[in-house]
């Protein structure tokens, strides 16, 4: 079935760096959502790209969507530590069902 | 989006028993799932929760394994039965409507002894 790969699995940054996760697939995507789950919780979504090159923005946060819609990426502008936790992005199929990347776990050192 | 009520949020069980779980949304959703997670990895679904009828399951899950119920669009139950440790895991519901992103419940952390 289908899969969505993410990079990189880790990533440790200091506080106000930048911090960018990617996420790819080898066939088209019908849209790419984006989750984020704070140690000890569950997930919470965040946003969903359905167009072609879609950017969208929510504060620091910079969502974008490929040309070809084989991969999508999040971008975090000048880390916070209320921005650790692990993002994952996530297919959502024609059945209404999720299919979840592995995730990348950010760690913010103050 | 919708709020989920997820019972109990944690649990010990002894092994060959059963455990049910329950998520309760305020509001009528179409989609819920039921997901399974180990610490520090992705998430594994299940089943869809199917109002009405059978769960729609996964490959590698059966339903004599994971009987699910939503006999509402409000409501559904997993069990976990004849539990074994292997089943040791957070167990999480999730529902809302196709493309606007579902909500999850704050999972049932299970220990299987």
């Amino acid at each position: 079935g289908q899969q969505v790969m993410q990079i990189p699995q880790y990533q440790h940054v200091q506080e106000g760096e930048d911090f960018t996760t990617y996420c790819n697939s080898s066939t088209t995507l019908s849209n790419i959502q984006w989750y984020k789950q704070r140690p000890g919780g569950h997930p919470v979504f965040l946003i969903q790209l359905v167009k072609s090159g879609e950017v969208k923005k929510q504060k620091r946060l910079t969502f974008q969507f490929g040309e070809a819609k084989k991969n999508s990426s999040l971008h975090i502008t000048a880390t916070q530590t209320t921005d650790v936790g692990t993002y994952f992005c996530a297919e959502n199929t024609n059945a209404g069902k999720s299919t979840f990347g592995d995730g990348t776990t950010l760690t913010v050192k103050p | 989006s919708a709020v989920i009520s997820q019972k109990p949020s944690r649990d010990i069980c002894q092994r060959g028993t059963s455990l049910t779980i329950q998520c309760q949304v305020d509001s009528q959703v179409t989609m819920m799932f039921w997901y399974r997670q180990q610490p520090g990895q992705s998430l594994t679904l299940i089943a869809t929760a199917n109002q009405g009828s059978e769960a729609t399951y996964e490959s590698g899950f059966v339903i004599d394994k994971f009987p699910i119920s939503r006999p509402n669009l409000t409501f559904s139950t997993l069990t976990v039965s004849n539990m074994s440790p292997e089943d040791s895991s957070i167990y999480l519901c999730s529902a809302g409507q196709p493309n606007y992103g579902y909500t999850f419940g704050s999972g049932t952390r299970l220990t299987v002894v």
